[in-house]
């Protein structure tokens, strides 16, 4: 089993581009979430999805949507990217609130 | 004040010495607690998982939480140089869907 897959691993984008970060998971968990990972700052929440069909803002979500396709899938998009978001972003899954997360292995985006 | 303080370091310390990594928290309403290893350039991956007071050990790591005093730590005993990585705690109240982390401490051990 794979756990989580993120793609793509790398991505550098033009300010004002558009992008989609994809995310799927295998572990037929309920709850699934955005994270970027910034130096100093720590892992902040941008989006998250506690089930199929609910999406709820996080910490960071000004600049992002998602969408939570199904059960399998959460992706992250930035309409118009900013060099502000030039981050690590980690999509996580977990089967419940109490539980521990399971991380992919991240997207490096580099705006510029 | 950020909810969830942790040393950035970086610790560096000789192979087979005990690690001691904290954190400190500021809400009360934390209830469960977890340490997470990220070996660079990849994801973080969870280490240990407590909701009690007290130490929870498993092989060479201890977690201990001390709610009265708002602090947990992570002790690594006979560090191996593979234990090199950052460490990042993470809590949050129970039922809610929203974690908190540390910034994570940067540790090297030197063989």
């Amino acid at each position: 089993n794979a756990g989580v897959t993120q793609t793509p691993k790398f991505q550098v984008l033009k300010t004002g581009q558009s992008m989609t970060l994809q995310c799927a998971q295998d572990m037929n968990h309920n709850s699934m979430y955005w994270y970027r990972q910034d130096p100093g700052m720590g892992l902040r929440l941008i989006y998250y999805s506690a089930s199929e069909g609910t999406t709820d803002k996080g910490e960071v979500p000004n600049g992002y949507n998602v969408s939570r396709l199904n059960k399998r899938e959460f992706s992250l998009r930035l309409e118009s990217a900013a060099p502000s978001q030039t981050s690590v972003y980690f999509c996580a899954t977990r089967e419940g609130p109490n539980y521990g997360y399971t991380f992919g292995s991240g997207t490096r985006l580099t705006v510029v | 004040q950020k909810e969830v303080e942790q040393d950035p370091g970086p610790l560096s310390v000789p192979e087979g010495a005990i690690v001691s990594l904290n954190c400190t928290y500021s809400n009360s309403a934390f209830q469960y607690f977890m340490w997470y290893r990220q070996y660079s350039r990849k994801g973080p991956e969870l280490l240990m998982y407590t909701y009690s007071s007290g130490n929870k050990e498993d092989g060479r790591f201890t977690a201990q939480v001390d709610k009265s005093s708002k602090y947990i730590s992570l002790f690594i005993r006979d560090s191996q140089p593979s234990d090199s990585a950052t460490y990042l705690c993470a809590m949050g109240p129970f039922g809610n869907e929203k974690l908190t982390f540390g910034t994570g401490t940067r540790l090297t051990i030197i063989p």
